[in-house]
């Protein structure tokens, strides 16, 4: 398998600008994570789906942010209209939680997409 | 929500030697989850190590091993015979394994190896 894969690695955009950064699970797997990393915040999760639903999307910092999973094979995190202060390292984890043959709790990450907003 | 502290932002360790990273949490819950991530420059984040609640013998994988006090919810990494390549960012995450099975982060620790 690929992993996860994140798209595009790097984001410049102006202010103002919609951003739209995709994310390609582990196939198979049931959970998908968005974070974002900062170095004042740390990691942060902003928003999580089990089989393409979103559980928990308090994370999500502003109205600005919206994320979706219309298939098992993909989401999207978008920012509308973007801030300098979006600027971070964003990135995608999946993971996969199975009872009865095993359990695989582990997150694999993407490679993560540098936002830039200038 | 869990929490997951480590206290020590900076750590260094000679190449060659031993270094010990710590990770506390807070948690009612029974059974979960730990792991220890690591993230070089290159900013990927890697699986170190894992650890279930429900095992009693602690995780190990070739030079890292974790020391996982349950009742003192403690879990630290130690990384033996140290090389230039582990110097990296190092988190440790707790995940439930029933409540909403969502991850928390630690704040991560910066390891240097000085050759």
């Amino acid at each position: 398998d690929a992993g996860v894969i994140q798209s595009p690695r790097h984001e410049v955009t102006e202010m103002g600008q919609e951003v739209t950064l995709r994310c390609k699970p582990i196939s198979g797997h049931d959970y998908l994570f968005w974070y974002r990393q900062t170095m004042m915040r740390g990691l942060e999760l902003l928003i999580y789906f089990n089989n393409n639903v979103p559980i928990d999307d308090s994370g999500m910092p502003e109205d600005r942010f919206s994320a979706k999973m219309p298939n098992a094979s993909f989401s999207t995190l978008k920012i509308q209209p973007s801030e300098p202060r979006d600027s971070a390292v964003y990135f995608c984890a999946s993971s996969l939680i199975r009872t009865g043959g095993g359990l695989h709790p582990t997150a694999f990450f993407g490679q993560g997409t540098r936002l830039t907003v200038v | 929500a869990q929490t997951v502290t480590q206290s020590q932002p900076e750590m260094s360790v000679q190449e060659a030697e031993t270094v010990t990273l710590s990770c506390t949490y807070d948690t009612s819950e029974s059974d979960y989850y730990l792991f220890w991530y690591k993230q070089p420059p290159s900013r990927q984040m890697i699986l170190v190590i894992r650890q279930e609640a429900y095992k009693q013998q602690n995780a190990t994988e070739n030079r890292f091993s974790v020391n996982f006090q349950k009742a003192a919810k403690s879990f630290s990494l130690k990384i033996s015979d140290s090389q230039l390549g582990d110097a990296a960012m190092y988190f440790c995450a707790y995940r439930s394994a029933s409540n909403g099975n969502q991850f928390y982060f630690g704040t991560g620790t910066s390891l240097t190896v000085i050759p």
